[in-house]
C-alpha cells in the first residue's frame, strides 16, 4: 500500500507571500492531520480533518489555513508567510473511525522563507 | 496546557546493548501513546502503539506504560548502530488524534 505522500518537497517563498501545499493520505485513510516542526519548537500541531470537516485546531494564527476534500486528500495554506514560518509541514493519516488511532506521516514539504 | 517531557540526550549506548528512553505527560486525560522514530533528514516513522498499562513488546521494542505516574517508555533490545535516531513520544486524548509531542531523545549506538 502506498504510504502518505505529500508535494512539493521543497518550496522557498518570500515574505508576505502565501503557499499551498497537498497532501495525499494512505489509500482508505480518512483522517489527515498536519504539523508544523522546527529546531525551537519541535512538533506542533497544526490542525485534523475528518470528512472535509476541521474536527482539531492547535495554537496557531489565522495565517495557517486548511481543507479537506471528498477523496481525503488535504491541503494547508499558510498567508502573508513570515520568516518564523519557515518549517518541516508534516501530514500524517489515520484509519479514522475509532482506536486504533496510530497517524503515519509523510515525508514532509520543507518550506523556506526569506 | 498538555505538555510531553522527554531527555533530549544525547544517550550514547554501544552496540547490542539495551537502551531505554523515558516520558512523562502531564495531562490525566491521555489515553494513546506513541513512539515515533526519526532520522536526520527524514519524517517521523510510527515504532510503537500503546493504550493500556503494562508492557508491549514488538521484535526488539518493548514500550512500557504506567498511567498513575503518567510515564511511559521505551525499551530497544541489542542496539544496532541502524537505531541511531531521534525517538519521539507522542500522547493524545481520549478519541483525539491531536498529538502532543515531545521534544525527542536522540540515541547514538557506539559500534
Amino acid at each position: 500500500k502506498a504510504g502518505v505522500t505529500q508535494t512539493p518537497r521543497y518550496l522557498i517563498k518570500t515574505r508576505g507571500q502565501q503557499v499551498t501545499l497537498s497532501c495525499s493520505p494512505i489509500s482508505g485513510h480518512r483522517s489527515v492531520s498536519w504539523y508544523q516542526q522546527t529546531p525551537g519548537q519541535g512538533l506542533q500541531f497544526l490542525f485534523e480533518y475528518f470528512s472535509e470537516t476541521q474536527r482539531n485546531k492547535g495554537n496557531f494564527p489565522g495565517r495557517f489555513s486548511g481543507r479537506q476534500f471528498s477523496n481525503s486528500r488535504s491541503e494547508m495554506n499558510v498567508s502573508t508567510l513570515e520568516l518564523g514560518d519557515s518549517a518541516l509541514y508534516l501530514c500524517a493519516s489515520s484509519l479514522a473511525g475509532g482506536a486504533p488511532y496510530e497517524q503515519y506521516f509523510g515525508p514532509g514539504t520543507r518550506l523556506t522563507v526569506t | 496546557q498538555k505538555e510531553v517531557e522527554q531527555n533530549s540526550g544525547p544517550l550514547s549506548v554501544p552496540e547490542g546493548a539495551i537502551a531505554s528512553l523515558n516520558c512523562t505527560y502531564s495531562d490525566r486525560g491521555s489515553q494513546s501513546f506513541f513512539w515515533y522514530r526519526q532520522y536526520s533528514g527524514k519524517s517521523p516513522e510510527l515504532i510503537m502503539s500503546i493504550y493500556s498499562n503494562g508492557d508491549k513488546e514488538d521484535g526488539r521494542f518493548t514500550a512500557q506504560l504506567n498511567k498513575a505516574s503518567q510515564y511511559v517508555s521505551l525499551l530497544i533490545r541489542d542496539s544496532q548502530p541502524s537505531d541511531s535516531a531521534t525517538y519521539l513520544c507522542a500522547v493524545s486524548g481520549a478519541g483525539s488524534y491531536q498529538l502532543t509531542f515531545g521534544k525527542g531523545t536522540k540515541l547514538s549506538v557506539i559500534p
